[in-house]
This record gives structure tokens, sequence and C-alpha cells, in this order.
């Protein structure tokens, strides 16, 4: 099994709505990632977990609040977001050390009305 | 540093012939590339790795050239086909980290 599932894969939230993402992988992977994507340009790092325990955090507002809760679940809980937080948000996943392919997910298009 | 995508560059070519996709990245202390292609409304898919120990990699109809003097990164596409249609990232490895560049799109002419 190659696959990074993400839920849901379409999401419209209000300003003041609370909501989450989920991620999942049952490679083995302990490195899981968060990546937001605009439209035309390439994924930006969000935040990058190691042995679920959060590693790199790309200076995100806290408005976006990640979670691994095992090593095949990722999540990222979203609130009071605003209209410009909306584009396709990207898991990943890969072995750790880098060096190896990283896995992604569908994506989940994120609307923020 | 950090990609800054303003535009997509579009790289057209006729069904059957050979593509060129280029790529600049910016640390020299990078050691591993990939080369990933995005289909509209889906993730990025792996196509072909390189470490920074080699020059040259080959896979089925890809191959990727990995010049380090000049920090130049290509992935070379043999008859090149519609599904190929998509746009293509390369994107390197450093340390925890890997960080794209900002991506070519490829429209293929049948």
């Amino acid at each position: 099994d190659t696959e990074v599932t993400q839920t849901p894969k379409h999401l419209v939230m209000g300003m003041t709505n609370k909501k989450s993402l989920k991620c999942e992988q049952h490679m083995g992977h302990r490195a899981m990632y968060w990546y937001k994507q605009k439209a035309k340009k390439p994924p930006e790092l969000m935040f990058v977990y190691s042995y679920e325990k959060l590693s790199i955090n790309e200076s995100v507002p806290s408005r976006f609040s990640p979670e691994c809760p095992n090593s095949s679940l990722l999540n990222l809980h979203l609130h009071a977001l605003q209209p410009e937080d909306s584009a396709l948000y990207l898991c990943a996943s890969s072995q750790i050390g880098g060096g190896t392919e990283a896995f992604f997910g569908q994506g989940t298009r994120l609307t923020v009305v | 540093g950090e990609s800054v995508g303003l535009h997509l560059p579009t790289l057209s070519v006729q069904e059957g012939d050979n593509s060129i996709i280029n790529c600049a990245y910016s640390n020299s202390a990078s050691d591993y590339f990939i080369w990933y292609k995005q289909e509209s409304g889906k993730g990025p898919q792996f196509i072909i790795d390189i470490r920074s120990n080699m020059d040259k990699r080959q896979g089925q109809r890809v191959t990727v050239l990995l010049n380090k003097t000049v920090k130049h990164l290509s992935l070379q596409i043999a008859a090149t086909q519609p599904g190929d249609s998509a746009v293509y990232f390369c994107a390197e490895n450093m340390i925890e980290k890997l960080i794209f560049g900002s991506g070519t799109r490829l429209l293929v002419r049948p």
C-alpha cells in the first residue's frame, strides 16, 4: 500500500468555524508533512513531524494547528481562518532522514468564505 | 531559498517529440532531488529521483540530469504522450525539508 489518504477532498468553511483535515498512511513512514498549495504555485512546506513529534514549523500562523496522534495519522486543525487561506492542502509521508521519496495524498481543497 | 512562482512557465510539444524541462535549485548543500508530476486536482506524483553523487539517472522514458556546478536539473521525457500533460516540479531535499521549485506546465499537442 503506497497510498496517503486525505479527507475530506473538499471543504468550505466560514471564518468563525473550526474544522480538521485528516491524513492517513500505512507505509510505516515516520516522517509526515503538511504542505499548502495556491493555484499555479508550488507546494509550500508548513509542518514536518518526525517520530510523531513536530520538528519543523515554517512560521505558520497559529490558526493552523497540526497534530500527530500516532505514526499513521496526521491532522491539521483549522480555526478562525481567512479567505486568503483558501488553497489545496497536501499531506505527505516519507522514511525518516530525507533522501527518499515523499508520497503525497490527493489533497483537501479548502475554501474559506 | 524558497521558490517564488508568479506565473507558470509552459512548454508545448508535439506528441511523439522529446520534452526537456529545466529547473534551477537554490542550495548547494542539497543532496537529493526529485521530479514530481501533478495533474489537475491531484497531489504530486513521483517520477524519478537522483542523488547528488550522480549526474544522470534513467527511468522508463524519463531521464534526469544533474549539474551541480551550476545547480541545475533537467527532466527529459522521450516520445511525449498526451498523458504526460501536467505540471512538473523539481524538489530538493534539505535535511528534513523537501522544497519545491516553481514548476513547468507541459502541454502535449496531438
